[in-house]
């Protein structure tokens, strides 16, 4: 099984602020890796496929990037909607999920 | 439009069966490359994918509760149906069914609401 490693756990930041999320796989997983973002009481909301490819509907501030076993999610400037829990989730063997990052209002 | 909704008990006792119904609408799964697969959520911790069907009937379980889990489709009706037997207390999610592409995006990209289902005597 792929695991995936997501860090920070926690990132404390303020609306308008940069956020930088890391996912780490624990084998080569190419470009075969999606972001989600999921908020209280809500299903996961589909945001990057294939790495660096933005969803249908999903604004230009989120952009993503990485391949192999390293991969960067980022918000350019934090809008106040943008505070929930972020997933990573690989498609290369089977489907894990990495363990989320929380964005938090600093 | 594309809904998905879970539909199942919210309370299972333990070694019991549970059964689950996702019923969607706004696409079809007889159309070549789309999925519907489950995913669940204890509370407070991270997403699991334990099994998915496809359009052909592929069905693909996780290896970890393989043993457990039955998938089926009833495509007149749009929905899916999972079994999960021996139902434990770790149990104890949030179940959702997604819709999965074999195209782009390729990813679960329409979600149901969930359903919570707890496992207790």
């Amino acid at each position: 099984e792929i695991v995936l490693t997501q860090s920070p756990a926690t990132l404390s930041l303020s609306p308008g602020e940069r956020a930088t999320l890391s996912c780490r796989a624990s084998q080569n997983v190419n470009s075969y890796l999606a972001w989600y973002q999921q908020k209280p009481g809500q299903a996961p909301r589909l945001l990057i496929y294939d790495a660096s490819n933005r969803a249908t509907g999903i604004p230009a501030r989120f952009s993503g990037s990485g391949s192999g076993t390293d991969f960067t999610l980022t918000i350019s400037s934090l809008e106040p909607e943008d505070f929930a829990i972020y997933y990573c989730q690989q498609r290369s063997n089977w489907w894990t999920f990495g363990q989320g990052t929380k964005v938090e209002i600093k | 439009q594309i809904t998905l909704k879970e539909s199942g008990p919210t309370l299972v006792k333990p070694t019991q069966t549970l059964t689950l119904t996702c019923t969607f609408s706004g696409f079809s799964l007889s159309t070549s490359g789309v999925g519907v697969g489950w995913i669940r959520q204890p509370p407070g911790k991270a997403l699991e994918w334990f099994a998915l069907i496809y359009w052909d009937d592929d069905k693909r379980y996780s290896p970890s509760l393989k043993s457990r889990l039955t998938i089926t489709k009833d495509t007149s009706k749009n929905q899916v149906v999972l079994t999960m037997t021996n139902m434990d207390p770790v149990d104890t999610a949030t179940y959702y069914c997604a819709r999965r592409l074999t195209v782009v995006p390729y990813y679960f990209d329409y979600w149901g609401q969930g359903t919570l289902v707890t496992v207790s005597s």
